[in-house]
């Protein structure tokens, strides 16, 4: 079974500038999270999608914003860009159904997003 | 919301060792708890996981451990090898709802 799946691996924008990145599920899963992971903060949690529909957020400004699509993919975007945007995104994908072992999260490799 | 502390942020130890690393959450409503192997330039990836309704699990040289009285949870690596050389995460959640909040990470360092 084919791996979570993210494009772009590496980005470089400026500030004010807009981004899009996009992560492709394990084929089954319908839940995607997304994670912003940098050396000062760690892995923060960002959102998640489920069947389409944002499920939670974390506590980020809404300049961070995602959807989710009938395939289950998903991207973020982030709008007017600021420096400490630049991070490793990570989204990870998982069954989401709250059923015992569904809720394992598999990691895919991430965005580099560099905002200069 | 959950809060999630992670000790220590470094460890090295000598290969053939054992490492502890360990976890305190805040939320009694935590009940999934897995750990992550980063490698350099890497994915993380999991290497084990917990449901509070056990209080050890064993899969080879690696176990954890679950004190949900005292909200603490420990990854336990045997016989350490220099590829084990990672950093580790804790994360914990609430079962059926995909928000893992992790701890800082762990930075271990298996010398040969």
């Amino acid at each position: 079974k084919a791996g979570v799946t993210q494009t772009p691996r590496y980005l470089i924008k400026t500030r004010g500038q807009q981004v899009t990145l996009s992560c492709s599920p394990i084929s089954g899963h319908r839940s995607v999270s997304w994670y912003q992971q940098t050396p000062g903060q760690g892995l923060q949690f960002l959102f998640e999608y489920f069947s389409e529909t944002q499920r939670n957020k974390g506590n980020f400004p809404g300049r961070f914003s995602g959807r989710q699509f009938s395939n289950s993919r998903s991207e973020m975007n982030v709008s007017t860009l600021e420096l400490g945007d630049s991070a490793l995104y990570l989204c990870a994908s998982s069954f989401g159904q709250g059923a015992p072992n569904t809720d394992t999260q598999y990691f895919g490799p991430g965005t580099r997003l560099t905002v200069l | 919301g959950e809060n999630v502390e992670q000790h220590p942020s470094t460890l090295s130890v000598q290969e053939g060792d054992s490492a502890v690393i360990k976890c305190t959450y805040s939320d009694s409503a935590s009940n999934y708890f897995p750990w992550y192997k980063q490698e350099l330039g890497k994915r993380p990836q999991l290497i084990i996981d917990i449901r509070s309704n056990v209080g050890e699990k064993k899969d080879q040289r690696i176990a954890v451990t679950l004190n949900k009285t005292a909200k603490h949870f420990s990854l336990h690596i045997t016989e350490t090898q220099p590829e084990d050389s990672a950093v580790y995460f804790c994360a914990a959640s609430i079962r059926g709802y995909s928000t893992l909040t992790f701890g800082k990470g762990t930075m271990l360092l298996v010398s040969p």
